[in-house]
């Protein structure tokens, strides 16, 4: 089966960095994705990493390792519109993309 | 913009009603999906399809069903609707077979069955 855990909440101040970790287990891995939600709002994609290293966008930077089947995202600069929650999402090769969400963590930015 | 729309924001049914959430999308994808989120299990899919009239199950197909007859909606059918069906349910389209093509979501419909 396919399992992804992540932690629940996370706390955090204004301007410092948060790193949100994600291991996975499934078969015929093809990538770890992030999304963000806002209270009320729908999830909306953020990045997606199908090798491992490092891929940058602007504040938020997300990191695979395909061999600890681990990534996290990385969120610097905080700004209190950040307090949302992240999903970490993999998709399988089963027909049509299976795509399986993590439980999500809630950011809490705190001023 | 990709736009997925679900027809309704609320919905309020009785036990053993027979409910029809509906998404349309207007990008022409491929893959559309359906997903609950419910406090502290994050979303678990339920039913996708990757082609009109093509379905697959997800990991809680139980109670439900679904239908896509044209390429823009797909529809998620509650055969007998019942409370431990309440939740939010949230629809996704994502364009073809590109791995990294991202899932585009609607604003999802929070369903209360009593």
């Amino acid at each position: 089966g396919q399992s992804l855990e992540q932690p629940s909440e996370v706390t955090a101040v204004e301007g410092a960095i948060v790193q949100i970790n994600c291991t996975y287990q499934t078969s015929g891995f093809y990538g770890l994705s992030w999304y963000q939600q806002h209270d009320g709002g729908a999830p909306t994609f953020l990045s997606y990493n199908a090798l491992d290293g490092l891929e940058e966008t602007g504040r938020f930077s997300s990191f695979l390792s395909r061999s600890d089947s681990y990534g996290y995202l990385l969120l610097q600069e905080l700004q209190m519109k950040d307090s949302a929650s992240y999903f970490c999402a993999v998709r399988d090769n089963t027909g049509g993309f299976k795509t399986i969400f993590g439980a999500g963590t809630r950011l809490f930015v705190k001023a | 913009d990709v736009k997925v729309t679900q027809s309704s924001r609320y919905l309020v049914k009785r036990t053993g009603e027979k409910v029809f959430l509906e998404c349309v999308q207007d990008m022409d994808h491929e893959n559309m999906f359906w997903y609950r989120q419910d406090p502290g299990l994050g979303l678990r899919l339920i039913y996708f399809s990757y082609d009109v009239k093509m379905k697959e199950k997800g990991d809680i197909p139980e109670g439900y069903s679904v239908s896509r007859e044209k390429k823009e909606r797909f529809s998620l059918i509650l055969e007998s609707a019942s409370t431990n069906q309440t939740s939010m349910y949230l629809c996704a389209s994502s364009f073809g077979t590109h791995y990294n093509s991202p899932l585009h979501f609607g604003n999802g419909t929070r369903l209360t069955v009593t």
